[in-house]
């Protein structure tokens, strides 16, 4: 089935730019998505790609999709203390099907 | 818009006890609702996909009988854990997909998660 693989960790500096890793395994993965989950609280969607583009900027954020090497990154820039969270990288294949989850980045922002 | 609401947010009930969760879209009608669990430092584990009027389909390994889902109308899905038994104790989130009314993409948002404590 499908796999979504994503590291657990990454700390960065205030101010300066995050980039988290998302690899999947189906090539037939359509829909890509990146989702925000703060302690105790559920998943917010930050935003997120189709496969037939390669870049979708939105402010600070800047997604990057490799279709040939079913890679997904997000970069955020100016990285802020309200940024640490969990990052769900996540995959549709078809518009109405279930999402397909990688197991989360935690992201810690040091002051 | 796209606002998913869950109640309650948190509840802790005794072993044996049922507890039902509800999930609504607030300002969507949402045909396709799904209910995770998520443990600790985990990633979502997807139960079931919910279709109004229909029953519901769950993933392998998901009891039923246990987890009993109602999809009533096209705001509003419930999740009832039967028997719940400490095991039972997790974080359980609901999403409800969104359809976009130019493009007919549909977008998954999630409501803010019930913590259930099983004693």
């Amino acid at each position: 089935g499908e796999d979504v693989e994503q590291s657990l960790f990454l700390s960065v500096r205030e101010g300066d730019s995050s980039v988290i890793n998302c690899t999947y395994t189906d090539s037939s993965s359509t829909y890509l998505y990146w989702y925000k989950q703060e302690p105790g609280a559920g998943l917010q969607l930050l935003t997120y790609i189709f496969s037939n583009m390669d870049m979708k900027q939105d402010q600070r954020l800047t997604v990057l999709l490799n279709k040939k090497d079913k890679h997904l990154s997000l970069r955020i820039a100016d990285t802020q203390t309200g940024d640490s969270a969990i990052y769900f990288c996540a995959e549709k294949t078809t518009n109405a099907g279930k999402s397909t989850f990688g197991d989360g980045t935690t992201l810690t922002v040091k002051p | 818009g796209a606002v998913v609401s869950q109640h309650p947010s948190w509840v802790i009930c005794k072993s044996g006890t049922s507890v039902k969760i509800e999930c609504r879209s607030l300002d969507f009608q949402a045909t396709t609702m799904f209910w995770y669990r998520q443990f600790p430092k985990q990633s979502l584990m997807l139960m079931a996909t919910s279709n109004e009027g229909s029953k519901a389909t769950y993933e392998q390994g998901v009891e039923k009988d246990k987890f009993l889902i109602n999809h009533a109308s096209l705001t509003l899905s419930t999740l009832t854990v039967t028997s719940a038994h400490p095991e039972d104790s997790s974080f359980y989130i609901c999403s409800a997909s969104r359809q976009a009314e130019t493009t007919g993409q549909e977008t998954q948002y999630f409501g803010p998660g019930t913590r259930l404590l099983v004693l």
